[in-house]
């Protein structure tokens, strides 16, 4: 089943604009991963995030976690034509190597 | 840094006729390698994975089986397809110390 779950499932936003995706799950993790597909195309890893750590940047890239609440943001800002793809969260429980459980993905829309 | 080849990209199928999805891995060793499968719209649900060569675990009971023949050799097999079997089937493997995934770039079966 699905451990992470991406809020909003689709988002269209103006170039320039920030964008804001969320994501909860359900049980314990080691660390959370945020993900990125190109329409057609494999996912690319964003960032990884660890169980104690709250808030991480990379470039235009941020992603907050609160585990008391089980949930994640991804924030992108100064957004581009080119961010346009689907996101996912996905969670490591940390159990071994069973690989990480995606959730269903934030479709963004960058309008030029 | 790792590199996926996945084969072939593309693949349209009548119902019953066997299956053979190829995944190969360069720039790492003894890595650990994943199948998922993503249906339209949908997240990413794990079919198998394998921590070395020769040992498969399976996610959940289906129409497919995997093998690992050699240590960055994934393959992911059906001997009569399904309707349901069609999908995006995307091979993974891990990369350095922190658990993320490397992904390939997928391979589109249309089952009809």
């Amino acid at each position: 089943s699905q451990q992470g779950e991406e809020d909003p499932q689709a988002l269209s936003i103006q170039e320039g604009e920030n964008a804001t995706m969320n994501c909860s799950y359900k049980t314990s993790i080691n660390n959370l991963q945020w993900y990125r597909q190109n329409s057609g195309r494999g996912l690319v890893h964003l960032i990884l995030i660890r169980s104690n750590e709250r808030e991480k940047h990379s470039g235009r890239l941020r992603v907050t976690l609160d585990t008391s609440k089980k949930s994640s943001s991804l924030l992108i800002t100064a957004s581009r034509a080119a961010d346009t793809a689907s996101y996912f969260c996905a969670t490591d429980a940390g159990g071994g190597a069973d690989g990480l459980t995606f959730g269903k993905g934030t479709h963004l829309i960058i309008q030029p | 840094s790792q590199t996926i080849h996945q084969w072939p990209a593309t693949l349209v199928q009548p119902v019953g006729s066997p299956l053979s999805l190829e995944c190969t891995v360069e720039g790492t060793s003894n890595p650990n390698l994943y199948w998922y499968r993503q249906a339209a719209g949908r997240g990413l649900q794990l079919l198998f994975y394998s921590v070395g060569i020769g040992q498969i675990s399976s996610e959940v009971p289906q129409n497919l089986s995997a093998s690992r023949p050699q240590d960055r050799q994934f393959i992911l097999s059906s001997k009569k397809l399904l309707l349901s079997d069609s999908g995006f089937y995307l091979c993974a493997c891990t990369g350095g110390r922190t658990g993320e995934l490397f992904f390939g770039e997928g391979s589109r079966l249309t089952v009809l």
